[in-house]
């Protein structure tokens, strides 16, 4: 089983709301990711967690807050978005870093 | 340095034909090669990887060749067909990338019936 799933399949909030975009796997992987991806270009890699801990930020504004509460989870919590940031986020995981990465579904993000 | 180039940008093949997508890297110390397929809306899957030990992999109608003198890896596609029309995207990366997969452009496939 090589699952990713993510919450909500869609999103639409206002550039003042606050939301969280929600990933889940179980296979026991130690690395997740976030992605951006905007229509027609490859995936963005925004934050890297491995055993929990953050080890890549790719100087992503402070308005996206990345949190693994623990091996199976991970976070993006979402803050005073501009419409710029609307894209499909991914959320991807591997058994360990540098190794295949499996890709969620996305959330698709619109920020009016 | 950390770039690989893809080609084409879009590809139209007739059902049957076969489909080429060429990936070009400057970094050696790159050592895994995956390809990725996206159809619209949904995210990517891994379709194929390859490491450069090897000069050829293939799964199915799905082949990845190698040339690591060139520094280029290609994926070809047998027997194309309608529902293998999306959008496919090569990688490179190396362990002290710390997981960083570094894509290329991608390639939007279209096959005709």
């Amino acid at each position: 089983d090589t699952e990713v799933t993510q919450t909500p399949k869609h999103l639409v909030m206002g550039m003042t709301n606050k939301k969280s975009l929600k990933c889940e796997q179980h296979m026991g992987h130690r690395a997740m990711y976030w992605y951006k991806q905007k229509a027609k270009k490859p995936p963005e890699l925004m934050f890297v967690y491995s055993y929990e801990k953050l080890s890549i930020n790719e100087s992503v504004p402070s308005r996206f807050s990345p949190e693994c509460p623990n091996s199976s989870l991970l976070n993006l919590h979402l803050h005073a978005l501009q419409p710029e940031d609307s894209a499909l986020y991914l959320c991807a995981s591997s058994q360990e870093l540098a190794e295949t990465q499996y890709f969620g579904p996305g959330t698709r993000l619109l920020v009016l | 340095q950390q770039q690989v180039k893809q080609s084409p940008q879009s590809l139209i093949v007739q059902k049957g034909g076969i489909s080429i997508i060429n990936c070009a890297y400057e970094n050696t110390a790159f050592d895994y090669f995956p390809w990725y397929q996206q159809f619209p809306g949904k995210g990517p899957a891994l379709l194929i990887a390859i490491r450069p030990d090897v000069s050829e992999k293939k799964e199915g109608r799905f082949t990845i060749s190698f040339n690591k003198s060139a520094k280029q890896f290609s994926l070809h596609i047998m027997d194309s067909q309608p529902g293998d029309s999306a959008t496919y995207f090569c990688a490179a990366t190396y362990y002290n990338q710390g997981g960083k997969l570094i894509f290329g452009q991608g390639t939007e496939l279209s096959v005709k019936p």
